[in-house]
C-alpha cells in the first residue's frame, strides 16, 4: 500500500513556466514533508520542506503548498530552468521519523 | 555544508565476496540511514542508526550488516550477495532534533553490481 504517490510519473514545461508537481499521501500521521531533486546515478538532493503546521513554505523560486485536509503536497517552481531537469521526490516523515518517499516525477525543462 | 561522502562510487562483486560499503558526514547528525533504490524506484529504506546504536531494521536479510563505529561514520557490510542486490546504495544523516524539522541528506550513493 503506496502511502505516498506522485501519480503523474512525467511532466514536461516550456523554460520561464511554471512547473507544479503533485503528491498525495494517506497516512495522517505524517507530520513532515519534503521534497528531493534527483539527476541519474546520484543522491537526492534536499530542496524544501514544509511542517504539518504550516501551508506555505517559499525558497527563491521553489514553494511548497500543503493541504491537510486534501492530504495534497504540490512544489510550484517558477520560473522553470533548462536546469531544473531531473527527477523529483517528495517524502513524507512518520512517527518513527523515516521518511516514505513517492515514486518520483520526471521533469523536463523544454529551452 | 550539507555534505556526506560515500565510496566507493562503484563496485562490482561477486557472489561469493566480502566488500563494505563506507558513508561520512561532518555536519555533528546524530542520526545515519541506509537507503536502497533500485532503477526508476524510490529510495526504500534499510537501516536507521540513532545515536550510534541501530534503530530500525527494515527486515533486511543478514547478507547486508551495518555498522556505526562512530558518530560521523556509517558502514555497511556485504556478504553472499545476489544479482538481484544490485542497485544504488545511498547513505543520508540528519540531526535527530526532537523538534518538526529534521532534514536528512544524502550522498551520492554507491552504485553496486553483483555478478
Amino acid at each position: 500500500d503506496q502511502q505516498v504517490k506522485q501519480n503523474s510519473p512525467s511532466l514536461s514545461v516550456q523554460e520561464g513556466r511554471i512547473s507544479i508537481l503533485n503528491c498525495d499521501y494517506t497516512n495522517s500521521m505524517f507530520d513532515y514533508f519534503l521534497w528531493y531533486k534527483k539527476y541519474p546515478a546520484e543522491g537526492p538532493t534536499f530542496l524544501i520542506s514544509i511542517s504539518s503546521i504550516k501551508d506555505k513554505n517559499e525558497d527563491g523560486r521553489f514553494t511548497v503548498f500543503l493541504n491537510k485536509s486534501a492530504k495534497h503536497l504540490s512544489l510550484h517552481i517558477v520560473p522553470s530552468q533548462p536546469g531544473d531537469s531531473a527527477v523529483y521526490f517528495c517524502a513524507a516523515r512518520g512517527s518513527a521519523r523515516q521518511l516514505t518517499f513517492g515514486s518520483g516525477t520526471q521533469l523536463t525543462v523544454l529551452p | 555544508d550539507t555534505e556526506v561522502t560515500q565510496t566507493p562510487k562503484h563496485l562490482v562483486m561477486g557472489m561469493t565476496n566480502k566488500k563494505s560499503l563506507k558513508c561520512e558526514q561532518h555536519m555533528g547528525h546524530r542520526a545515519m540511514y541506509w537507503y536502497k533504490q533500485k532503477a526508476k524506484k524510490p529510495p526504500e529504506l534499510m537501516f536507521v542508526y540513532s545515536y550510534e546504536k541501530l534503530s530500525i531494521n527494515e527486515s533486511v536479510p543478514s547478507r547486508f550488516s551495518p555498522e556505526c563505529p562512530n558518530s560521523s561514520l556509517l558502514n555497511l557490510h556485504l556478504h553472499a550477495l545476489q544479482p538481484e542486490d544490485s542497485a544504488l546504495y545511498l547513505c543520508a544523516s540528519s540531526t535527530r532534533t526532537s523538534g518538526r524539522t529534521d532534514t536528512q541528506y544524502f550522498g551520492p550513493g554507491t552504485r553496486l553490481t553483483v555478478l
